[in-house]
């Protein structure tokens, strides 16, 4: 089934730890996103690819750093993890820019650092 | 600054009821309007797209309307089931900077009774 694959679905992390948390597509999707989603905050993006080999910021990219070596693969990386990292992420695609095309999600992973 | 709100936070309605969910923003400077539905525990699935151009958009059941100049969409569940019961939230690319953004609505929580 066409898709985002994200994982794990969940993790216990605890504090000063380096996580990476994983996104794969297979809808060969130009772009890729990284959201965070909080209650009371809604999503806020984390950071976003245009396209393989780019990558930039977004509105919360302090503590987290991206790569995009290939279209399928858009791993996000938490360098030093801290409590405020607590959080749901979501990974998510589009075809084309955002004005054109919708957004497709994973199912998430939900984080939490102790 | 481009904002967008959602009300209610929630709403609850017997099974067959249609309905109407509402999503305001405050710059009527948009490119697109998305509608997605989250269900619990899982990522967002996209909707509807309404472009900035456009007056409606239909899927089924689903009818999503902009007023650009009202800065008003709303998105219409006919004939309503239990298994509409998630979470709706609207989002609208805005061009912010020199850079496009997806600023997001925080949702409103739907429950269908059966």
């Amino acid at each position: 089934i066409a898709g985002i694959t994200q994982a794990p679905t969940s993790q216990i992390l605890a504090a000063g730890r380096r996580m990476t948390l994983r996104c794969t597509q297979d809808m060969r999707h130009n772009a890729m996103y990284w959201y965070r989603q909080d209650l009371g905050l809604g999503l806020r993006l984390i950071h976003y690819s245009n396209t393989a080999g780019t990558t930039g910021k977004g509105e919360v990219p302090d503590g987290y750093s991206v790569s995009r070596a290939n279209t399928d693969d858009f791993p996000l990386t938490l360098a030093s993890a801290v409590p405020s990292q607590t959080s749901v992420y979501f990974c998510a695609s589009s075809e084309g820019h955002l004005r054109n095309s919708p957004l497709h999600f994973g199912n998430g992973t939900r984080l939490t650092v102790t | 600054k481009q904002e967008v709100t959602q009300i209610p936070a929630a709403l609850s309605v017997p099974e067959g009821e249609n309905l109407v969910l509402n999503c305001s923003f405050t710059d009527s400077a948009i490119y697109n309007l998305q509608w997605f539905r989250q269900d619990p525990g899982k990522g967002l699935t996209s909707l509807l797209l309404i472009q900035s151009s456009q007056r409606e958009q239909t899927s089924g059941r689903l009818n999503a309307s902009l007023d650009k100049s009202s800065g008003r969409s709303t998105l219409y569940i006919a004939a309503s089931q239990p298994g509409d019961s998630a979470t709706y939230l609207c989002a609208v690319i805005s061009l912010s900077y020199s850079n496009y953004q997806l600023i997001w609505g925080a949702g409103t929580k739907l429950i269908i009774k059966p």
